[in-house]
């Protein structure tokens, strides 16, 4: 099974739909992050959290909103989905390594979402 | 704002040539990642580069970071179809005092193409 988990794995919905993507762990990590890719873009920083009390905005929150729901769970909405959110949205966590104080991300699968 | 430049953003070349994908980003950071990323999948870590002049080598990839020129390399040593990929940089931005850092910016990616 993978330590980072994200359902659904692929949702093609509507313009103005409520749209929740999941994300659960077992890697036991604090920090959770929600990135997004486009083609050409590379990936960018919607939210992150440090723990269940702390939630960040990242380089493109508008039209997003996260919850936190306890140290394994990462959840994404988007309230109100309009056509130029359809993108691969990508889950990932880190913990800080106490030796060598890096902060690698690891990834989940991604979730494909279309918005028509 | 902490940019971060890949070039080339697409290569295609032969099995068994060398090349170099270039990666600069514009702050001071003494920590650099290197991810791959297969088609329709996760991103997958390369490398994990934590200090000036740090080296590292698995296979035909290597890596390399001077933290003085803003600048890492990755070097593809008598390339093989396998390695075909997207290969992204990315450097950690704010590190809090606490050890953590708001996630890690993303270059655009180098879409590699090996031919046989």
């Amino acid at each position: 099974d993978a330590d980072v988990t994200q359902t659904p794995r692929n949702r093609i919905t509507k313009t103005g739909k409520r749209i929740m993507l999941e994300c659960s762990q077992t890697k036991g990590h604090d920090r959770m992050y929600w990135y997004r890719q486009d083609p050409g873009l590379g990936l960018r920083l919607i939210y992150y959290s440090f723990d269940v009390k702390d939630i960040n905005k990242g380089e493109i929150s508008d039209g997003y909103s996260v919850s936190r729901q306890a140290q394994a769970k990462f959840s994404l909405s988007l309230e109100s989905a309009i056509p130029n959110q359809t993108a691969l949205y990508f889950c990932a966590t880190s913990e800080i390594d106490r030796v060598d104080n890096t902060g690698e991300l690891f990834f989940g699968e991604g979730s494909r979402l279309t918005v028509l | 704002e902490l940019k971060v430049e890949q070039n080339p953003l697409f290569l295609s070349m032969q099995e068994g040539k060398n090349y170099t994908i270039y990666c600069n980003y514009s702050t001071t950071s003494d920590r650099l990642y290197w991810y791959r990323q297969d088609p329709g999948k996760s991103l997958e870590s390369l490398f994990v580069l934590l200090s000036n002049g740090a080296v590292k080598q698995e296979g035909r990839l290597m890596a390399s970071l001077d933290t003085k020129a803003r600048l890492s390399t990755l070097h593809i040593t008598a390339a093989v179809h396998d390695l075909s990929a997207t290969y992204f940089c990315a450097v950690e931005g704010v590190r809090y005092s606490g050890g953590g850092a708001d996630g890690l910016t993303f270059g655009k990616g180098t879409h590699l193409i090996i031919q046989p």
